[in-house]
């Protein structure tokens, strides 16, 4: 059964404390590894897609890598508006179309 | 230019209703999916739709339905409410043929009482 991990659950980092949070999957092929951050009431929104092992995506104090069998999204110096929950997404080979195995977040609050 | 609109943003309906929920894909976007949000579950994937034909579905009861429009707009239906099924709906789009990362909108939150 493909399965998507996050951890931690939470993280409380201060303002400049860098940090990385984890997704472990297991599926049966990937055709896609999605990163998202959602903020309180509103829908996800879209960060990194990785495709293949060893593939590696910034954008400003974010990094995301991936592995055959986890993803890390590194958060460098963060600031208190990077607190959001981050979510990690996979679209496997078995999910015809666009249907994609949520994990269930890294809730990250960011304090002054 | 305009992002995923999803109608109502919430609603509260009574155990045993019927409610209809409203999604506006991004202009261009064929493939509409929906999920459903809970705090204990999780984002769960409900079902797709690709030019008007659903393409996949999640392991929900068949209360749950969709169906989507000529024009890409989409509705999701839930017969017979339960309490559980309060949660955050949300609808994603993406353009369908490539692994474009999906578009979310902010959801319509659903309150079974």
């Amino acid at each position: 059964e493909d399965q998507v991990t996050q951890s931690p659950e939470a993280l409380r980092l201060q303002e400049g404390e860098s940090s990385s949070l984890n997704c472990s999957y297991t599926v049966s092929g990937l055709r896609g590894l999605f990163w998202y951050r959602q903020d309180p009431g509103k829908g996800p929104e879209f960060l990194f897609t990785l495709y293949s092992a060893g593939e590696e995506k910034e954008k400003e104090r974010l990094k995301a890598t991936l592995t055959k069998k986890e993803s890390f999204l590194h958060i460098t110096a963060p600031k208190p508006e990077d607190s959001a929950t981050y979510l990690c997404a996979v679209r496997p080979l078995s999910n015809s179309g666009y249907a994609l195995n949520f994990g269930k977040g890294t809730s990250l609050l960011v304090t002054p | 230019k305009a992002g995923v609109t999803q109608t109502p943003r919430y609603l509260i309906k009574t155990r045993g209703q019927q409610v209809t929920l409203s999604c506006s894909p991004i202009s261009g976007h064929r493939s509409v999916s929906w999920y459903q949000q809970t705090p204990g579950q999780g984002l769960q994937f409900l079902f797709e739709y690709f030019s008007e034909t659903q393409r996949n579905k999640g392991n929900f009861p068949g209360r749950f339905s969709g169906r989507q429009f000529s024009n890409s707009r989409s509705e999701m239906n839930v017969s017979t409410l339960e309490l559980g099924d309060s949660a955050l709906y949300l609808c994603a789009s993406s353009p369908g043929t490539s692994n474009y990362g999906y578009t979310f909108g902010s959801g319509t939150r659903l309150t079974v009482v």
